[in-house]
């Protein structure tokens, strides 16, 4: 398997613009994780899902961020309108359902709003 | 309440040297897991190792070990023989097993130490 996908690599904005950073985790996973890493607040979980059901989404900044899941391949965190407080870098991870299974983690999407 | 703590922000230690890596858990509850992550400088976060709270047994991989104590509440990491290659934050993690949060297994990570092995 080629583990968990993000894109883009890197994404650069300016304040206002939309922001949508995707995620394929690895086949047969049933959880999926968004996570924020800063240097101030360290590793974040923003929301998670499972069976592309949104379980917890107590860690979403504000109602300018949004996360779907369409499907058991697919997901997506939009950021809009986007601020340069929302600098930073963000990880997808995704595990399966085995009791306390690791979590697999994304190559991140390091995201900058100027 | 759940809560990580990893008490070494930093470490420098010269290549070769041995050295280990602290992590203090709470939790309240006796089925949980504990995980190590390494995230080197290109960024991405590579697990390392998993351990349920009832197996106390200690790990070794290679250079690399693990301490599980659950009478001081640690899951201490350390690396023998220190190589420039492990030069990178690495983060320890608790898991419960979640009857308080829908039975699934959210993270908590510590804050991370960043390891520096000089040449």
């Amino acid at each position: 398997d080629a583990g968990v996908i993000q894109s883009p690599r890197h994404e650069v904005t300016e304040m206002g613009q939309e922001v949508t950073l995707r995620c394929k985790p690895i086949s047969g996973h049933d959880y999926l994780f968004w996570y924020r890493q800063t240097m101030m607040r360290g590793l974040e979980l923003l929301i998670y899902f499972n069976n592309n059901v949104p379980i917890d989404d107590s860690g979403m900044p504000e109602d300018r961020f949004s996360a779907k899941m369409p499907n058991a391949s697919f997901s997506t965190l939009k950021i809009q309108p986007s601020e340069p407080r929302d600098s930073a870098v963000y990880f997808c991870a995704s595990r399966d359902d085995r009791d306390g299974g690791e979590q697999f983690f994304g190559p991140g999407t390091r995201l900058t709003v100027l | 309440a759940q809560k990580v703590t990893q008490a070494q922000t930093e470490i420098s230690v010269v290549e070769k040297e041995d050295v280990t890596l602290d992590c203090v858990y709470e939790t309240r509850d006796t089925t949980y897991y504990l995980f190590w992550y390494k995230q080197p400088p290109s960024g991405e976060l590579v697990f390392l190792i998993r351990r349920n709270s009832f197996d106390e047994q200690n790990e070794i991989s290679g250079r690399y070990s693990w301490n599980f104590q659950k009478s001081t509440s640690s899951f201490n990491f350390t690396i023998t023989a220190s190589q420039v290659v492990d030069s990178a934050v690495y983060f320890c993690a608790l898991s419960e097993y979640g009857f308080r949060t829908s039975g699934t297994y959210k993270y908590i990570f510590g804050t991370g130490t960043r390891l520096k092995v000089l040449a």
